[in-house]
């Protein structure tokens, strides 16, 4: 049982290049999430899934696309990268429970982006 | 506009001591809460999370408080070991987090021998 997995863990755009990172989870989770971490900062999400076939907008989803085809991954594509796109990416799922609890999320280890 | 504040970047405790970590919110369709800790070149790994309907959730040496009206909960950790140093970020949703979560800066815990 890998947990979630994110492809690849480094690399290194020109500006105006194009990238698509690949999330993929064994977990049989139904959300999925995209999150953009920079320096002295928290997490931010960029785009998420409830889902197969659905995603959503999160709170920075300009310059991203995504993708849902299968229950077990969520590709985050960067059409034409920018300096400002320099992050750390994870990307995390989760399940519904039963109860009076929330949606707790199991994070990947993390895409090191680069765009000089 | 910062919806989770956590306003320490940093806190040293002895080991043994308790450490405790704060953090402050503004939306009050916040429902559900939980802290992450994280380790350099690591994902997040969930530690303990709270419901709004709760004001006290505990696992093992972790306790979490939330008192919603102040809109403020905190982190309990007792007693601290050198392997709690991480950096901890609280985070908040709505819906019980189905649309995403918002995160804190984070606080780095070191823990001195």
């Amino acid at each position: 049982n890998a947990g979630v997995t994110q492809t690849p863990k480094f690399r290194v755009l020109k500006t105006g290049q194009s990238m698509t990172l690949l999330c993929a989870q064994d977990m049989n989770h139904e959300y999925m999430y995209w999150y953009r971490q920079d320096p002295g900062m928290g997490l931010r999400l960029i785009h998420y899934s409830v889902g197969e076939g659905t995603t959503a907008k999160g709170e920075v989803p300009d310059g991203y696309n995504v993708s849902r085809l299968k229950k077990q991954n969520f590709l985050l594509g960067l059409e034409s990268a920018a300096p400002s796109q320099t992050s750390v990416y994870f990307c995390a799922s989760s399940y519904e429970r039963e109860g009076p609890q929330g949606y707790e999320q199991y994070f990947g280890p993390g895409t090191r982006l680069t765009v000089t | 506009d910062q919806q989770v504040k956590q306003n320490s970047p940093s806190l040293s405790v002895q080991e043994g001591r308790i450490s405790i970590l704060n953090c402050d919110y503004t939306n009050s369709m916040f429902d559900y809460f939980l802290w992450y800790k994280k380790y350099p070149a690591e994902g997040p790994t969930f530690l303990i999370s709270i419901s709004s309907i709760k004001d006290k959730n505990e696992d093992g040496r972790f306790t979490v408080f939330l008192n919603k009206s102040a809109k403020h909960l905190s982190l309990h950790i007792v007693p601290s070991q050198p392997g709690d140093s991480a950096v901890y970020f609280c985070a908040a949703s709505e819906r019980g987090g189905a649309d995403g979560l918002t995160f804190g800066k984070g606080t780095h815990l070191i823990i001195q021998p």
